[in-house]
């Protein structure tokens, strides 16, 4: 079947790094997408990156990807409080039609 | 551009009853999607449109639901004689194609509570 993985939860203190991983399933996906959702909202796209690329840096959030790993992933830098929420990965697997294969997410959460 | 809009934000129904959510795109974008989200989940496909055309229905897209965007604009999700199954957020997208990223950007969802 087509599953995204995510590992569930991360923990870690304010004004550390977070990286969140993902493995994606489709090594044809054009692009890859990490979007955010607080508590009861809807999804906030952060970032996303193209196949043909190996990083993305977009202030304090750079996005890896190994396409021969089918491996992404999304680091935070200095991660604030704010930050607190579930992350996904997505993909837009290369199937005719350009709709999202999401992970379950991974919660992260920010301690003071 | 005020982003996509989804009405009603929340709603509590019984089951057998028929419900009707709303989105509204942001304005020139010619794709909409639907999705719904379960607790402890991610969004998972139902239903995609290319301006008016349904181009594409998910598996989880039972007959008791049905979808429309009859000018191309805001679209309606109706689900028939709901069942506590259904209860989850619906979420919407919309997107506009052939831009870089062919990035979806959604509303905030309605959340269907079925009793």
């Amino acid at each position: 079947g087509e599953d995204v993985e995510q590992s569930l939860f991360l923990s870690v203190r304010e004004g550390d790094s977070s990286v969140i991983n993902c493995t994606y399933t489709d090594s044809s996906s054009t692009y890859l997408y990490w979007y955010k959702q607080e508590p009861g909202a809807g999804l906030q796209l952060l970032t996303y990156i193209f196949s043909n690329m190996d990083m993305k840096q977009d202030q304090r959030l750079t996005v890896l990807l190994n396409k021969k790993d089918k491996h992404l992933s999304l680091r935070i830098a200095d991660t604030q409080t704010g930050d607190s929420a579930i992350y996904f990965c997505a993909e837009i697997p290369n199937s005719g039609y350009s709709t999202l294969t999401f992970g379950k997410g991974t919660m992260l959460l920010v301690s003071p | 551009d005020t982003g996509v809009s989804q009405n009603p934000r929340h709603k509590i129904t019984k089951r057998g009853q028929n419900v009707t959510f709303r989105c509204d795109p942001i304005s020139e974008h010619n794709r909409l999607y639907w999705y719904r989200q379960t607790l402890g989940q991610g969004p998972e496909f139902l239903t995609y449109f290319q301006n008016e055309a349904q181009l594409e229905k998910s598996r989880l897209l039972s007959d008791r639901f049905s979808a429309e965007r009859p000018k191309g604009s805001f679209s309606t999700l109706e689900i028939q004689r709901t069942e506590q199954g259904d209860s989850a957020m619906y979420l919407c997208a919309s997107s506009l194609s052939r831009q870089l990223g062919e990035t979806q950007y959604f509303g905030p969802g309605t959340r269907l509570l079925v009793l």
